[in-house]
């Protein structure tokens, strides 16, 4: 069965503290995203890869950096988390050929106070 | 990115058809239409795409207009664990073609 793992479902962080969110995924994907979903914004892209050590912006990068050393992982670091980044945060990949179906994980709620 | 238009919110009843629409007036001749679905509390999961021809799978049917401005998702017989946020997206062939852009989708309520 097709996975794609997210570190931890809850997560409570303080304001100005560094958060790291892990995705992995088992699918030997290429491409990897981050989004995050709010009430009402619906989802909206953070950053994605498409390859090992490659990135690119989404819609919202600010405030916001990632990582990608190894094919399977995708970090999303918060360098100094604020309130307005309490969110779900989801993680998807998709292969490079095909469909490019995304396939996601089942979400980080993020809560900074 | 082209933009999608969905009703905010559908009603269906159990074990009956559900017709969800998608205006797309703007898609381009490389644009493939594709459907994804959240369930409650969980991301979101694929459903189905196409192109020009309609198409069918397990989950579902999809229904594309001749102009392809419209196209239409058939859940054949609704059940309770149909009922979820239904997206509408459109995926460009070329250039950044893994990027979708998530609209507000119609939320579907299934009634016993």
């Amino acid at each position: 069965d097709v996975k794609v793992t997210q570190s931890s479902r809850y997560l409570v962080k303080r304001t100005g503290e560094k958060v790291f969110l892990e995705c992995v995924q088992d699918m030997d994907h290429e491409n990897m995203f981050w989004y995050r979903q709010d009430p009402g914004l619906g989802l909206r892209l953070i950053y994605f890869s498409y390859d090992v050590k490659m990135k690119e912006k989404g819609d919202i990068p600010e405030g916001y950096s990632v990582s990608r050393e190894k094919k399977e992982r995708f970090s999303l670091i918060l360098e100094s988390a604020s309130t307005n980044q309490t969110s779900m945060y989801l993680c998807a990949s998709s292969s490079r050929t095909g469909s490019n179906e995304q396939f996601f994980g089942p979400g980080t709620r993020l809560t900074v106070l | 990115d082209a933009k999608t238009t969905q009703p905010n919110s559908m009603e269906s009843n159990e074990e009956e058809p559900v017709h969800l629409p998608c205006n797309h007036s703007t898609i381009s001749g490389t644009d493939y239409i594709h459907w994804y679905r959240q369930l409650p509390s969980q991301g979101p999961e694929y459903v189905i795409h196409g192109l020009t021809s309609n198409v069918n799978n397990r989950m579902a049917s999809l229904a594309i207009a001749e102009d392809r401005k419209s196209s239409t998702l058939i859940l054949h017989r609704a059940t309770l664990r149909d009922a979820a946020v239904y997206y509408c997206i459109l995926r460009s062939r070329g250039g950044s073609n893994y990027k979708l852009t998530f609209g507000k989708g119609t939320l579907l309520t299934v009634n016993p």
